[in-house]
């Protein structure tokens, strides 16, 4: 069956620095998409990054980037740079199969940004 | 692009009576849409999967004669709680998939409290 697991609760990060949230994930198929959504207390989804399992290269989009490892199942989550405004809850997902399209989440991560 | 919109953005209601819920894209055809729900500081968890013009597929353990479920068109689903009860209270997010890709564009989620 497919998993994601966040194991980390909570996170403290000082302004401008780097912070790596982590994200491990099982999965028998060979064609998946891992996805890192920011949550802030609104509530709404806010998509940062996605990471196909064919990509060569680790994505980036602006201060994220993704650090995929693919024989360790991780896709860690890594901003640059922390903001006041990253403060957030931070999803992992995983696209389960090409079909459907359904998404799996990991329990979540909140990042708070320390001035 | 790739907007989508919920309505109630909150709504409260009284136990014994039935809530509806909109979720629009309001940019893009949307083949599928999914129905998430959430409690305070957990993950996401879906409900359902809606494809235009055919039934709603549900996840194991969620009550489909509760939650009611309609795909009319590519830019409309909408979910109903049914007899509402104060555990149903929670927020209720939406997810659509343009036919193009797989992402999921999500929408800006529905808080419904049931008293």
């Amino acid at each position: 069956a497919q998993k994601i697991t966040q194991t980390q609760p909570g996170m403290f990060v000082q302004e401008k620095e780097a912070v790596t949230l982590d994200c491990t994930y099982d999965t028998s198929d060979p064609s998946y998409g891992l996805f890192w959504y920011k949550q802030p207390s609104s509530g709404e989804m806010i998509f940062l990054i996605y990471q196909g399992s064919y990509d060569q290269q680790n994505a980036t989009e602006g201060r994220y980037s993704l650090n995929f490892q693919k024989a360790r199942k991780s896709a860690n989550l890594v901003i640059s740079a922390s903001q006041l405004g990253d403060s957030a809850m931070y999803f992992c997902a995983m696209r389960e199969g090409p079909e459907t399209g359904k998404l799996i989440f990991g329990q979540g991560t909140t990042l708070q940004v320390k001035p | 692009g790739a907007v989508v919109s919920q309505h109630p953005s909150r709504v409260i209601c009284k136990s014994g009576t039935s809530v509806k819920i909109e979720c629009r894209s309001l940019d893009f055809q949307a083949t599928t849409m999914f129905w998430y729900r959430q409690f305070p500081k957990q993950s996401l968890m879906l409900m359902a999967t809606s494809n235009e013009g055919s039934k709603a597929t549900y996840e194991q353990g969620v009550e489909k004669d509760k939650f009611l479920i309609n795909h009319a068109s590519l830019t409309l689903s909408t979910l109903t709680v049914t007899s509402a009860h104060p555990e149903d209270s929670s927020f209720y997010i939406c997810s659509a998939r343009p036919s193009w890709n797989y992402e999921q564009y999500f929408g800006p989620g529905t808080r419904l409290t049931v008293t």
